[in-house]
């Protein structure tokens, strides 16, 4: 199937700094990226939709100048938490949509200290 | 999107079937019934999805009943690699709109 990459897949930063996830397909192109955010032992929550060439969409609730997302290219989107706090510690999930299903990212576990 | 209903974990033993139940009464005409897994710390990866027949891949079989208020996904012989998180969703076929809405899924722990 599909691949879909994220980079770093671990990151620690002190809070208040910002931190970019990127998000890429590998072997194919993608108009449209998904961020998911997921804490322990929860389900995974959508927060947004990337859209190349266009603003990206935010679920409700999500703040949308906390969590910039740039879908520069094709095979790009990033998802920056800006000024982390603890509390935005998380697994950042991102995925494309296939023919028929979406394929996941490996996920990025951010941590706030 | 329909709702959906599962047990929130199960076990099996290595080798055997595993049945995971999924309600979903309030599926529409035009809804697919989908199905995904997480192992611990990973990605959610894509199992199978189907309409109305039963369908089989070399994962997983889902059966889906008659009036398809529920269905049934099938690992034929559970391995500890399959040890995992399983969502059932249920949507529309893919469209402008691909979002995924995950429920609590089921935790099933595979034994040896």
């Amino acid at each position: 199937g599909a691949v879909v990459s994220q980079h770093p897949s671990r990151v620690i930063c002190k809070s208040g700094t910002s931190v970019k996830i990127e998000c890429r397909s590998l072997d194919f192109q993608a108009t449209t990226m998904f961020w998911y955010r997921q804490f322990p032992k929860k389900s995974l929550m959508l927060m947004a939709t990337s859209n190349e060439g266009s603003k990206a969409t935010y679920e409700q609730g999500v703040e949308k100048d906390k969590f910039l997302i740039n879908h520069a290219s094709l095979t790009l989107s990033t998802l920056t938490v800006t000024s982390a706090h603890p509390e935005d510690s998380s697994f950042y999930i991102c995925s494309a949509p296939g023919r028929n299903e979406q394929f996941f990212g490996p996920g990025t576990r951010l941590t706030v200290l | 999107d329909a709702k959906t209903t599962q047990p929130p974990s199960m076990d099996c033993a290595e080798g055997r079937a595993a049945n995971l139940p999924c309600n979903h009464s309030t599926i529409s005409g035009n809804e697919y019934v989908y199905w995904y897994r997480q192992i611990h710390s990973q990605g959610p990866q894509y199992i199978i999805h189907g309409l109305k027949n039963n369908e089989t891949n070399e994962m997983a079989s889902l059966i889906i009943t008659e009036d398809r208020k529920s269905s049934t996904l099938i690992l034929p012989h559970a391995t500890l690699r399959d040890t995992a998180v399983y969502y059932c969703i249920v949507r529309v076929a893919p469209s402008n709109d691909y979002k995924l809405s995950f429920g609590a899924g089921t935790t099933v722990t595979v034994r040896a």
